[in-house]
This record gives C-alpha cells, structure tokens and sequence, in this order.
C-alpha cells in the first residue's frame, strides 16, 4: 500500500533562517505531488504541485521553492522566512486527477 | 478563479441527528468532488468522492452532486461526537489532464454536542 510521510513534525524557526520540509511517498511511481499551506483559521492554499522529476508549478509567488529530486521525492525549501510564512504545511500526492490526494501528517511551522 | 464556498459555520447538532454539510463551486467544468474531514491539529483525511449527479452512500455518509446547480453536500446520518471536526470540500479541475489541482472551501466546522 502506498504511504506518504512528511518530517518534521514540528518545526520553530527565526525570522531570516532557512527552511527545507521533505516529503517522500512509498509504494507508487510517478505521483503527482503537492504542497499546501493552511494558516490559522484559514482554508488550504496551494503553493507548488508537481508531475514529474524537476517538473515544478508555482501557484502562489512567494520567498518559497520546492524541488523533487527523486521520483518520490519533494522539498520545500526558503532561503531567508518571513513571519508570514508560518503556517500548517502538508504534502499530498494523487495517482490520477480522479482520485483526490492523501495528505502527510504535516509540519506546524512558526516562524518568530 | 476558481472559487469554492462553504459556510463556515460553526455547526452544531445533537448525538444522532443528521448533520447536513453545504458547499458550492464557480467553475461549470469542475469533474471531480471530494469531503475531507480535518480534526484539530491533523491532517485532511478524505472520506467521500462523488463524479456523477445524484447521491452516493458510505455507511453513515452520503454525498449529493449537483452539476447544474453547481452545488455538492454532505449528509452525515446519526452523528456522533467523534465526528465533530472541520469538514472541508474540495473540486477537481482536472479539465481532462493526467494531475488535477484540488480547489479547497474554507471548511465547516461541525460540533456534536452529546
């Protein structure tokens, strides 16, 4: 069965500091991948998905990148973070566009 | 943009009754429809997928589409307190691709109360 995990858990960082939060997916080849980023109270916003080794859509413009080195493999990644980029952030992935995503467990990120 | 709207809620009914979860979508070309229910600090886990006009059934939980109306709900019979969480629908604009990017609503936040 295909199972998708997300690392770290938790993760407190300074205004100004990197980040990277990997996401890899077990038991599938070639799966769409996705970023999300849902902030207190609010709905989930697409940051990044992707189709295929270093095949990387941005949805939103921001101080944020994703890569996906591997085939089941996806990062995301800020060289300097903003207050405003502190959030709940969750990879997904889906098979087809017809079956929806399974999300990780996701990374509380805040940022101080 | 595409948008999906839900109310937001809170919601709040009584152990065994029939929670009644409402959302709306703005594009007409929208193909896939999906419930993801959100507890507290976790996340979305998806619990009902619906394609076709009508109501599809999974214990408990029963989805209605309606493309013409642009407007998918989400029954949930004999509630119980275990179901009280964020409810989050979610459309596909797959617009006949191989990937599809998932258009979330707000969420409604449902409660119930024993």
């Amino acid at each position: 069965s295909q199972t998708i995990h997300q690392w770290p858990a938790t993760l407190v960082q300074p205004v100004g500091s990197p980040l990277s939060l990997e996401c890899t997916v077990e038991g599938t080849s070639n799966p769409n991948l996705y970023w999300y980023r849902q902030a207190a109270g609010r709905g989930l916003q697409l940051l990044f998905y992707s189709i295929g080794i270093d095949q990387i859509s941005s949805e939103v413009p921001q101080n944020l990148s994703a890569s996906r080195p591997q085939d089941r493999q996806f990062i995301l990644s800020s060289k300097k973070l903003l207050l405003s980029d502190s959030g709940f952030y969750l990879c997904a992935w889906s098979a087809t566009a017809n079956y929806g995503y399974t999300f990780g467990s996701g990374t509380r990120l805040t940022v101080v | 943009q595409k948008e999906v709207e839900q109310n937001s809620g809170p919601l709040s009914v009584p152990e065994g009754a029939i929670a009644s979860l409402n959302c709306t979508y703005s594009d007409r070309v929208s193909q896939s429809f999906f419930w993801y229910r959100q507890y507290s600090g976790k996340s979305p886990e998806l619990i009902m997928s619906i394609y076709s006009n009508g109501d599809k059934e999974d214990g408990r939980f029963t989805a209605q589409l309606n493309k013409a109306s642009q407007y998918v709900s989400l029954l949930i019979r004999d509630s119980q307190p275990s179901d009280s969480a964020t409810y989050l629908c979610a459309v596909n604009d797959a617009g006949g691709t191989s990937y599809g990017k998932l258009t979330f609503g707000q969420g409604t936040i449902l409660t119930v109360h024993p």
